[in-house]
């Protein structure tokens, strides 16, 4: 079935730098979900793309909903220690279903 | 606005024993959904329900059961729990297709269930 492959699995950053991380799949999605969940929590929405090509930001998040439709990319600049959980990525699937990739955690040294 | 929420946080059965997760949101969504997480498996879902008094299956729905006798409430069922429903279960609710929503989905805080 239809899978989204997040990378990378867990990252390791100063605070203050800049995050980068990827969501693909093999097949077409047409819309494109971030959400971050912290420990304990349930998982919160950051950014929903729609279109093609689309660059969102939210604060110093910012996403981009690939150009050939099979990949989003999620953005943090100036990371600060709040940013700490795991991300995930989400689309609906052929059956209109929301998939959740498997997420990327983030861990962020003093 | 509470926004989801669910009862009870924790919760630790036997094997065999049944219990009912409760799921509640004040906002109004015609959608609702079940979730469960487990470890390096992402959220994967059970069932849901696009209205009051409908309900159908996810991607693993076998061990349980749900009704959405009023349109703010979700329930999820373990008739029978086994250890392997030793998970944590995320309520979620959204807007209607119509609205043209329905993708952005909002989560409860989560009921974590062990099975022994």
């Amino acid at each position: 079935g239809q899978q989204l492959n997040q990378s990378p699995q867990s990252m390791f950053i100063q605070e203050g730098e800049d995050v980068s991380m990827n969501c693909t799949s093999s097949s077409i999605f047409n819309t494109w979900l971030w959400y971050k969940q912290e420990p304990g929590e349930g998982p919160v929405l950051l950014i929903a793309l729609y279109k093609a090509g689309e660059l969102t930001s939210n604060g110093r998040l910012t996403a981009q909903f690939g150009i050939t439709r099979k990949d989003s990319f999620l953005n943090i600049s100036a990371s600060i220690p709040s940013d700490v959980g795991i991300y995930f990525c989400a689309g609906p699937n052929r059956d209109d279903k929301i998939i959740f990739g498997k997420g990327t955690r983030l861990h962020i040294l003093p | 606005n509470a926004g989801v929420t669910q009862t009870p946080k924790f919760r630790v059965l036997k094997t065999g024993q049944s219990m009912t997760l409760l799921c509640a949101q004040d906002m109004n969504h015609e959608y609702m959904y079940w979730y469960r997480q487990d470890p390096g498996m992402g959220l994967r879902l059970i069932h849901y329900s696009v209205g009051e008094g409908t309900t159908a299956k996810g991607e693993v729905p076998d061990g349980y059961n749900v009704s959405r006798l009023k349109k703010q409430n979700f329930l999820l069922g373990l008739e029978s729990a086994a250890p392997s429903q030793t998970s944590v279960y995320f309520c979620a609710s959204s807007y209607s297709r119509l609205a043209g929503r329905a993708y952005e989905q909002y989560f409860g805080p989560g009921t974590r269930l062990t099975v022994t």
